[in-house]
This record gives structure tokens, sequence and C-alpha cells, in this order.
């Protein structure tokens, strides 16, 4: 199977602090990893593709400067939520593919919160 | 604008039912439509179609993609209450780069 993990699972922060997310293919090497944001009962929201070694592609209306996005190696990306507000509070999770071939698979999310 | 729509929003069965989940879209530069289902957490992987007219078969859940109507339906046959989910389709496209429109999702309700 294809296993995709996150870390943490949940976090609760400070309004002003930053928060890093990781995710990370455990079995394969992932040339894509993506990141979405859900809200309470609505559906995911791409944020940003990432391929590894170059910079993230990200969706319009997401910030970059906000939101940091580092795909070093073929089985970890991470996020990291810059000065975090309280409105950035959601559930974050990433997917990754192997390759175009494949379809991708989710990590377990991260849920924020930020008071 | 890349659009993928849901229908219903959400639906109440008893255990026992059948369901039809549908699902349309409209993209340029289709590459495949792929379903979820998602409970508390992160979505699990169903199905995923790229031709048309091939349905595709787990247990009691089926699927099938009609690229000419731009929709896809997803059947669950006598439904439990662990099928009580939400069920996400979401479609891939390519935009200078593969990318993936999520619709809002079904949330299904099965009652015993």
């Amino acid at each position: 199977g294809a296993v995709v993990s996150q870390h943490p699972s949940r976090v609760i922060c400070k309004s002003g602090t930053s928060v890093k997310i990781e995710c990370r293919s455990l079995d394969f090497q992932a040339t894509t990893m993506f990141w979405y944001r859900q809200f309470p009962k609505q559906s995911l929201m791409l944020m940003a593709t990432s391929n590894e070694g170059s910079k993230a592609t990200y969706e319009q209306g997401v910030e970059k400067d906000k939101f940091l996005i580092n795909h070093a190696s073929l089985t970890l990306s991470t996020l990291t939520v810059t000065s975090a507000h309280p409105e950035d509070s959601s559930f974050y999770i990433c997917s990754a593919r192997r390759d175009t071939s494949y379809e991708q698979y989710f990590g377990p999310g991260t849920r924020l919160t930020v008071t | 604008e890349d659009k993928v729509v849901q229908s219903p929003l959400s639906l109440v069965v008893h255990e026992g039912d059948t369901v039809t989940l549908n699902c349309s879209y409209e993209v340029t530069n289709f590459r495949s439509l792929l379903w979820y289902k998602q409970e508390k957490k992160a979505p699990t992987f169903l199905f995923m179609l790229t031709s048309s007219g091939i349905e595709k078969k787990s247990g009691r859940l089926s699927s099938i993609l009609d690229k000419k109507e731009l929709f896809s339906i997803l059947n669950i046959t006598a439904t439990q209450t662990g099928d009580s989910a939400v069920y996400l389709c979401a479609v891939e496209a390519f935009a200078g780069g593969f990318k993936t429109i999520f619709g809002a999702g079904t949330r299904l309700f099965v009652k015993a």
C-alpha cells in the first residue's frame, strides 16, 4: 500500500507564532505532494502543489509568504504557517503521489487551533 | 472556471437501501475523476476513473464515468451504518501542471 503520515496530528499555538507540519510518504517516493485546507463541513481546498526540489505552486488567494512549503526530498514536504492567526485554525491535509499515473494518497491530517 | 458539483449534498437512508451519488464537472484538460470517502479524518481513496463506460467495483461500491456528459455516479448497494461518511468527488485536470478540484461532498447517513 501507499502510506502517508503527518505530524503533528493536532497542534494548538498562540497567535503570532509559527507552526510547522510535516508530511511524509512512508513506503514510496512522492514526486508531487499537495497541501489542502478543510474548514468544518466544507470540502478540501487545494492550497499548493509542490514538486521535489522546486518551488511550490500556490493556488489563487493563498499567501505564499504566510504558508511556506518546502519539499526537500522525495519523501518529505513541510508546511509552515507563519505568524498564525485564529482564522488560520483549520484541518490541514497533505497528499502524495508517486507519479502522474497514480492516485493521490492522503495523510491523516493536522488539526491546527490558533488561540 | 473549473468546477465539480456533487448532488445531493446530504442523504439519509435506512440500512439495506441502495444509494446513488452524483458528480458532474466542467474542467479543461480532464485527466481523471476520483472518489473518496471521508469519515472523521482524511479522505480514503475509493476509485479512480479515466475511461468512459467502464464500471469499477469494490464490494458493494461501484462507479462509472461518462466523459461525454461529464459526470460520474457512485453506487452503494445494501448500505450499512458503516457507510455513513462524506463522499468526495474530485477531478484532476492539467492547467500548467496537474491540479485536483474537489466537489463539496455528499454527506450520507445510514440509519440502523
